[in-house]
This record gives structure tokens, C-alpha cells and sequence, in this order.
């Protein structure tokens, strides 16, 4: 079953744009994480964000998360064209525990 | 360092044959996960093996099964195929530093059963 769900499902933007995300999951986490998968293809990790974390950022991401309301959001900063993909939240329980539960997927087109 | 590679890419398969995948993770890692990938269902966990045990299972049925070999290479097995498992089978490995479970995941390998 799913952990994460996503939200939108799908989202085009125009290249330059920003773009946004969000994640809600449901039980108590150690970490969450956000993950592209380019169509068809195996997924890429972008960011890590610990449970006593709020805010993180790597380069054009930044990502937040609110163990309160158990959500998080991603945002994608000055979108390009190779944005174009698929975009997972994953949770993790513990540390040890490898099992990662992953959104059901945010699916995100930039119209050049 | 070379990343995930699984064998084959791609597969063919009828209803009743069995299936292994095979996945050879990132030198040094340990942690193997294999995950299912359907429109309908997402991405599932399958199963995590470390050090050749498999430390995690998901809600699969016993069909599908696993090992880890001492280099830390993996294999996902399948038994009497059904329609439904057509689908995408990632693999993934972790080097469990650092206190964090990034997965580093390989370029599937697309099964369709026919």
C-alpha cells in the first residue's frame, strides 16, 4: 500500500517557472525523500530530509516538511525543459530498516 | 563507480513460466531492495537483503522470492507468472552511511507476461 500521496497528479508549467509539489503521508517517519524517475527509467535520488529538519535546499530544490501535519513540499526553482519527469516522495521509518514507501508520483511537464 | 545494473532490460514471458532478474549493485553496497512498478499500484517494496538475508518483505505473495550472493549481487525470482506481474522491477542498493537510506536505483527491468 501506499505511504505518500501526492499532489497534483500531473502539473505543467512553462520552462522558468516554479514548481510545486506536495506529499502528505501517514504514519511517524526517521527521514523522507524525493525521487525523479525519467520516463521509464530507474529512479534518481534529489534531497534527504531528516524528521527534525524543516527546511533543506540543493541547488534549484528546496524542500520542506511539517511532521505536524505529516506533509512536505517540493519545489523546483527556474524550471527547464529536462525537469520533465516524474517526481516521488519516499518515507523511511527507521534507520535499518531499508524499506522505503514511495508516493504515488507527481507527474511534471515543462512546456518550453 | 559503475551504478546499478540489472539483466535484462527487457523480458517476455507467458503465463506460467518462471522469471529471475538479476541485479549487481554499486561496489560496496550491501543494502539490495527490489521494487515493482504498475499504473495502478506504483512503486511496491518487495524485499531488502544485507549481508545475503533478507532483513525486509513486502506484501507479495510467496511467488516471489530472492537472494543475495556474498558479492552482494542479487537475484528476484518469479514462479508461475501471472498477467498481473507485468511490470517494471527496480532494484536498488544502499551503503547505509551516514545514518541514511539513500537508494541508488538501477534502470529496471521491464517484464511483460503475455
Amino acid at each position: 500500500s501506499q505511504q505518500g500521496e501526492e499532489d497534483p497528479q500531473a502539473l505543467s508549467i512553462q520552462e522558468g517557472e516554479n514548481a510545486t509539489m506536495n506529499c502528505s503521508y501517514k504514519t511517524s517517519i526517521n527521514n523522507l525523500q524525493w525521487y525523479r524517475q525519467n520516463s521509464g527509467r530507474g529512479l534518481v535520488h534529489l534531497i534527504l530530509i531528516r524528521s527534525n529538519e524543516r527546511e533543506k535546499h540543493s541547488g534549484r530544490l528546496r524542500v520542506t516538511l511539517d511532521t505536524s501535519k505529516k506533509s512536505s513540499s517540493l519545489l523546483i526553482t527556474a524550471s527547464r525543459a529536462a525537469d520533465t519527469a516524474s517526481y516521488f516522495c519516499a518515507t523511511a521509518f527507521n534507520f535499518g530498516n531499508e524499506k522505503l514507501t514511495f508516493g504515488t508520483g507527481t507527474r511534471l511537464t515543462i512546456i518550453p | 563507480k559503475a551504478g546499478v545494473t540489472q539483466t535484462p532490460r527487457y523480458l517476455i514471458k507467458t503465463r506460467g513460466q518462471q522469471v529471475t532478474l538479476s541485479c549487481s549493485p554499486i561496489s560496496g553496497h550491501r543494502s539490495v531492495s527490489w521494487y515493482q512498478q504498475t499504473p495502478g499500484q506504483g512503486l511496491q517494496f518487495l524485499f531488502e537483503y544485507f549481508s545475503e538475508t533478507q532483513r525486509n518483505k513486502g506484501n507479495f505473495p510467496g511467488r516471489f522470492s530472492g537472494r543475495q550472493f556474498s558479492n552482494s549481487r542479487s537475484e528476484m525470482n518469479v514462479s508461475t507468472l501471472e498477467l498481473g506481474d507485468s511490470a517494471l522491477y527496480l532494484c536498488a542498493s544502499s551503503d547505509l552511511t551516514g545514518a541514511k537510506n539513500i537508494q541508488y536505483f538501477g534502470a529496471g527491468t521491464r517484464l511483460s507476461v503475455l
